[in-house]
């Protein structure tokens, strides 16, 4: 079993810095195996990237994701209000769907 | 567009069974291209995979919660469906569902259900 371990727990920044959050698996997955999700207060996860580095419809090219082997990173370049949320990375592999306990990015 | 709505009751006794629908809009439950899952959030937590369905009616489940947790399609309501049996209060969540792509051997959920708060207790 796949275990993803996020981090930090919270990212504390201004709006306009750069955020990097980590996602790192307990052993090597295929770095197209790897989502990542926004979640903010009382509403449902939205996904931004899948296959590790492709935004999902609509998703801003702020963001970027890249990574393999066990770490995979997803970069908020020039951090926006509606940026600051919970982000969240899933794995899948063998019908089986994993996520990391997540990141919380919050205003400084 | 496709849009998914979860529907049940909110309120469960412990040791009684949580059962959920999922509503499927602007698209079909019966494709052969997506599979259709289950997610859930206790409060202040992180998110967990209960389960998924695909259309031919293969069923793939949370090894934590394989033994009391069955998922379904009904293809004639654009429906798919979740029970947990046997509850206790941990299961107290906010229940998704959401649809499932796959490609080239990788898996994303999009889009998601709203959610609907399910409280286990007396």
């Amino acid at each position: 079993e796949i275990v993803l371990t996020q981090s930090p727990g919270i990212l504390s920044l201004s709006p306009g810095e750069s955020a990097t959050l980590s996602c790192r698996a307990s052993q090597t997955v295929s770095s197209s195996y790897l989502a990542w999700y926004q979640q903010k207060p009382g509403q449902a996860p939205r996904l931004l990237m899948y296959g590790a580095s492709s935004r999902a419809t609509g998703i801003p090219d702020r963001f970027s994701g890249r990574g393999s082997g066990t770490d995979f990173t997803l970069t908020i370049s020039r951090l926006e209000p509606e940026d600051f949320a919970m982000y969240y990375c899933q794995h899948y592999d063998n019908s089986r769907w994993t996520f990391g306990q997540g990141t919380k990015v919050e205003i400084k | 567009q496709l849009q998914l709505q979860e529907s049940g009751p909110r309120l469960v006794k412990p040791s009684e069974t949580l059962s959920l629908t999922c509503t499927v809009s602007g698209g079909s439950v019966s494709s052969s291209t997506y599979y259709w899952g289950w997610i859930r959030q206790p409060p202040g937590k992180g998110l967990e995979w209960i389960g998924s369905v695909y259309y031919g009616g293969s069923t793939y489940y949370n090894p934590s919660l394989r033994s009391r947790v069955s998922i379904s399609l009904d293809t004639s309501k654009n429906q798919f469906s979740l029970k947990l049996y046997s509850v206790p209060a941990a299961d107290t969540a906010v229940y998704y569902c959401a649809r499932i792509s796959s490609s080239w051997g990788t898996s994303w959920f999009d889009p998601w259900g709203q959610g609907t708060l399910v409280t286990v207790s007396s």
